[in-house]
């Protein structure tokens, strides 16, 4: 299995901040990279997939870049309704690894 | 509007059997493969194991190849996940979710179903 690595596990940010989570995996992914956000007791939902395509109706203050092994998830400016734990996660090849998690939490 | 609507939270004893579902409504049942992804108590998220419901094709993590069965009834547009004898580590949420086109990537998901499995 691929395994996939996110920095840090948990981020203590205030609203208005502009946030990086990273990813690693631990080989060559050609960008098949997503990224999910789960709020507590609610099911996760896709943000942005094959690295840097905003999932519809995301906002746009989230984007993401990367590639090869690399890859981040950006938030411009942070919301009140974006603390919420993110996941990354690999569609290159079975199965669909996801990362540890990142818990975003307010400072 | 797509939705997947999955079955109420289920309590077992080990060593029952289970199948939960997840409904689809809204696209076109038969050309998205819908799969399965656990959340143990606090834990992260695994992918377990996806179905294409027009011919049946089958993929399993190996982590979960033998240890459950996935199907599908699309004349109904309703996937199963399913246990011949559960363990108190079964314990957990479980989402169903449609795959984008043909990559793993997960574009809508279910509500949850919480299984308890109680030693």
């Amino acid at each position: 299995d691929i395994q996939m690595t996110q920095s840090p596990s948990s981020l203590s940010a205030s609203v208005g901040d502009r946030v990086t989570i990273t990813c690693r995996a631990s080989q060559i992914l050609s960008g098949y990279l997503n990224w999910y956000q789960q709020k507590p007791g609610k099911a996760p939902n896709l943000l942005i997939y094959a690295a840097s395509t905003l999932h519809s109706g995301v906002p746009s203050r989230f984007s993401g870049s990367g590639s090869g092994t690399d890859f981040t998830l950006t938030i411009s400016s942070l919301q009140p309704e974006d603390f919420a734990t993110y996941y990354c996660q690999q569609s290159y090849t079975i199965p669909g690894t996801f990362g540890q998690g990142t818990k975003l939490e307010i400072k | 509007e797509v939705q997947l609507v999955q079955s109420g939270a289920e309590v077992k004893k080990s060593g029952e059997s289970l199948k939960i579902s997840c409904k689809g409504s809204g696209y076109s049942f038969i050309n998205y493969w819908i799969g399965w992804v656990r959340q143990m108590p606090g834990k992260g998220l695994e992918w377990m194991g996806t179905i294409h419901p027009g011919d049946s094709d089958t993929r399993y993590s190996p982590s979960f190849q033998g240890q459950v069965t996935i199907s599908a009834d699309k004349s109904i547009g309703t996937a199963y996940l399913q246990w011949s004898s559960l363990k108190a580590s079964d314990t957990a949420m479980y989402y169903c979710v449609r795959h984008k086109d043909t990559a793993m990537v997960l574009d809508y998901w279910g509500q949850g179903t919480l299984v308890t499995a109680s030693s």
